[in-house]
């Protein structure tokens, strides 16, 4: 069976510092690998997505970045933190040719 | 872009109730809509799906029905249960964009025991 992890659990971060959040998934080869944020008390937004190592396409500029340096890691980062970085980070997966995407627990951001 | 919006934003009802969670959405060239559960401190739970080629999909409690001409989704849940309490997303993703998910608004659901 797959699984999906995501680390840390949580962040309280300053504003200006740097971040790094991680996602693993085990039990499966090649996946599609996707990062959303969610406002707290808001819909999820498309971020950005891998179909394989190596290649990140961005949805959305929010003046972050990510890279995918192995098939089942997927890491989101910024050097700069904004108050605006708060929320809900998640990762998901879906297998190649199949429609569903799996989120993973999320991580939860705090900005000050 | 597409735009996904969901009615009602939040409900209360009664353990045993049946609840109606209404998904509209703009782009004709959507195909494929998820819809999935987010329960407070958990991970997003995916509960049922439909294409566009389809009117009616039934998963035990959850029936979701598709009206293609209008771009309008149902989420009819029966005999809710505290369990079903929980934040519902319906999400839809467009032909020949295999990546790409719209999530609707939400709609956050209370069943009172």
């Amino acid at each position: 069976a797959q699984t999906i992890h995501q680390w840390p659990v949580a962040e309280i971060k300053a504003v200006g510092s740097p971040l790094s959040l991680g996602c693993t998934i085990k039990g499966k080869s090649s996946p599609n690998l996707y990062w959303y944020w969610q406002a707290t008390g808001g819909t999820l937004q498309q971020l950005f997505y891998s179909i394989t190592v190596g290649q990140v396409e961005s949805v959305v500029q929010l003046n972050l970045s990510a890279s995918r340096p192995k098939d089942d890691q997927f890491i989101l980062s910024t050097e700069k933190l904004l108050l605006s970085h708060s929320g809900f980070y998640l990762c998901a997966w879906r297998d190649w040719g199949k429609d569903t995407q799996y989120f993973g627990p999320g991580t939860r951001l705090l900005v000050l | 872009g597409e735009q996904v919006e969901q009615l009602p934003s939040s409900l209360i009802v009664q353990e045993g109730a049946s609840v109606l969670i209404n998904c509209s959405y703009t782009d004709s060239a959507s195909v494929y809509f998820p819809w999935y559960k987010q329960e407070p401190g958990k991970r997003l739970q995916f509960i049922i799906d439909i294409r566009s080629n389809m009117e009616r999909k039934q998963n035990q409690r959850l029936t979701l029905l598709f009206d293609k001409k209008t771009k309008h989704l149902s989420l009819h849940i029966t005999a809710t249960q505290p369990g079903d309490s929980a934040i519902y997303f319906c999400s839809a993703r467009p032909r020949n964009m295999g990546y790409k998910l719209t999530f609707g608004t939400g709609t956050s659901l209370l069943v009172d025991p």
